[in-house]
């Protein structure tokens, strides 16, 4: 099993720009989010999914856009790049429920200029 | 609402030392805890959790008590290693109102281990 992995790894973006954040899994997990991780801040969650087709907003949605149409991917779209939006950016995955362990991708580092 | 607060670092160890990282949290509703640990340019991997009261997570030499009279979930460990340097977060789930809550996480506690 390969687990959870992301692409890409590392990205520098113009302001306002678009990009699409990669995240594919292939163990079968029915739930998926996206969080960011920013210095002295921990981890906040900005999209997630608890199938294919139903995705829902966590605590830092603005400017990010997400789909599930299968149980594999999970991306996460910038529709218009902010510098408020660099960060490092972490996929997860488990099976239902945030109570099972959470498989955790390598991340992508975004910069934003 | 619901929120954890865990210990601001860093904190620097010898090895074998003694580690304590302290976790405290507030909950509307049933919580369940969680630490993941953060190695050096990797994602986070789960460490050990603990779902009811009075339970006890343990793993690779780490424990953590969740005490539902003193809200707290603190991280220990007897002897630490030099490969136990990472960063360490706890986190919360609450189980409020027929549903179980998203991940709450603090915002890390960084551990360095000298030999």
């Amino acid at each position: 099993n390969a687990g959870v992995t992301q692409t890409p790894k590392f990205q520098v973006l113009k302001t306002g720009q678009s990009m699409t954040l990669q995240c594919a899994q292939d163990m079968n997990h029915e739930y998926m989010s996206w969080y960011r991780q920013d210095p002295g801040m921990g981890l906040r969650l900005i999209h997630y999914s608890v199938g294919a087709g139903i995705t829902d907003q966590g605590e830092v949605p603005n400017g990010y856009n997400v789909s599930r149409s299968t149980t594999e991917d999970f991306p996460l779209r910038l529709l218009s790049a902010a510098p408020s939006q660099t960060s490092v950016y972490f996929c997860a995955s488990s099976y239902t429920g945030v109570t099972n362990t959470q498989y955790f991708g390598p991340g992508t580092r975004l910069t934003v200029l | 609402g619901d929120s954890v607060t865990q210990m601001e670092g860093p904190v620097t160890l010898s090895e074998e030392a003694f580690l304590t990282i302290n976790c405290t949290y507030t909950a509307t509703g049933y919580p369940s805890l969680f630490w993941y640990v953060q190695y050096p340019g990797e994602g986070l991997q789960l460490l050990l959790k603990a779902t009811k009261a009075d339970d006890k997570g343990s793993n690779k030499g780490f424990e953590a008590t969740y005490r539902k009279e003193t809200t707290s979930f603190h991280l220990e460990k007897g002897s630490v290693q030099v490969s136990d340097s990472a960063v360490y977060f706890c986190a919360l789930s609450v189980y409020y109102g027929g549903s179980q809550g998203n991940l709450i996480f603090g915002k890390g506690t960084k551990l360095s281990v000298k030999p």
